[in-house]
């Protein structure tokens, strides 16, 4: 167990509509990251906030956007889910300079 | 885009043998990390190893570095049936810290 727990764990949207994902981070920790995994591949970096500012945005529109609290618990929000949305979403926390922690994740279908 | 390639992209080998799995990459890093993920779930920290470092070991897991080549491997020795996974290698691709780019995986099936 990494501490990381993220909810929930299994969803199914329809296209077009909108989701948010939670984040608890490990104690302690910072940072937190999020990935999509789509299936047979690495993950892909989202986002990153640090002390509840966006620190660092990979490849994804702005359509993806996301939070994170002073506990530094986090959201991903997608708005306008597209099918090619459906994956696994993984969060993950560390401290600077430190390794990642990640999560169970959550696994979006997207119909 | 991802940065890191691993190959061989599927391993597969009898318990108790040894797997070795290498990982490339593109630009210059910060540090380098392995993860290990079983069957589409979370991904497990299992070593990081920075760019001054060469060689770093845990257990049954050695990592080198070679960042004049841009790449690493990942040994398992004396594989056992619970290793079956597929493992990730994951750039720090600053040094803002952790955000990782990751390769496509290897996937590590051990036979009992």
């Amino acid at each position: 167990e990494t501490g990381v727990t993220q909810s929930p764990t299994h969803l199914i949207k329809t296209r077009g509509q909108q989701v948010t994902l939670r984040c608890s981070s490990q104690s302690g920790h910072n940072t937190v990251s999020w990935y999509q995994q789509a299936l047979g591949q690495g993950p892909q970096f989202i986002f990153q906030y640090y002390r509840e500012e966006e620190n660092g945005r990979g490849n994804f529109p702005p359509r993806f956007s996301g939070l994170q609290f002073p506990n530094y618990s986090s959201e991903l929000n997608v708005n306008a889910l597209e099918l090619d949305d459906s994956a696994l979403y993984l969060c993950a926390s560390s401290l600077v300079g430190s390794e990642a922690f990640f999560g169970q994740g959550t696994r979006l279908t997207v119909v | 885009s991802q940065q890191g390639e691993e190959d061989p992209q599927a391993l597969s080998i009898q318990e108790g043998e040894n797997a070795t799995m290498n990982c490339s990459y593109k630009t210059s890093i910060n540090n380098l990390q392995w993860y290990r993920q079983n069957s589409g779930r979370g991904l497990v920290h299992l070593i990081l190893i920075r760019s001054n470092e060469r060689e770093k070991h845990s257990g049954r897991l050695r990592v080198t570095l070679d960042t004049s080549k841009k790449s690493s491997s990942l040994l398992i020795t004396a594989s056992r049936a619970a290793d079956t996974a597929s493992y990730f290698c994951a750039t720090d691709r600053d040094n803002a810290g952790n955000m990782l780019t990751f390769g496509g995986g290897t996937r590590l099936m051990v036979k009992p």
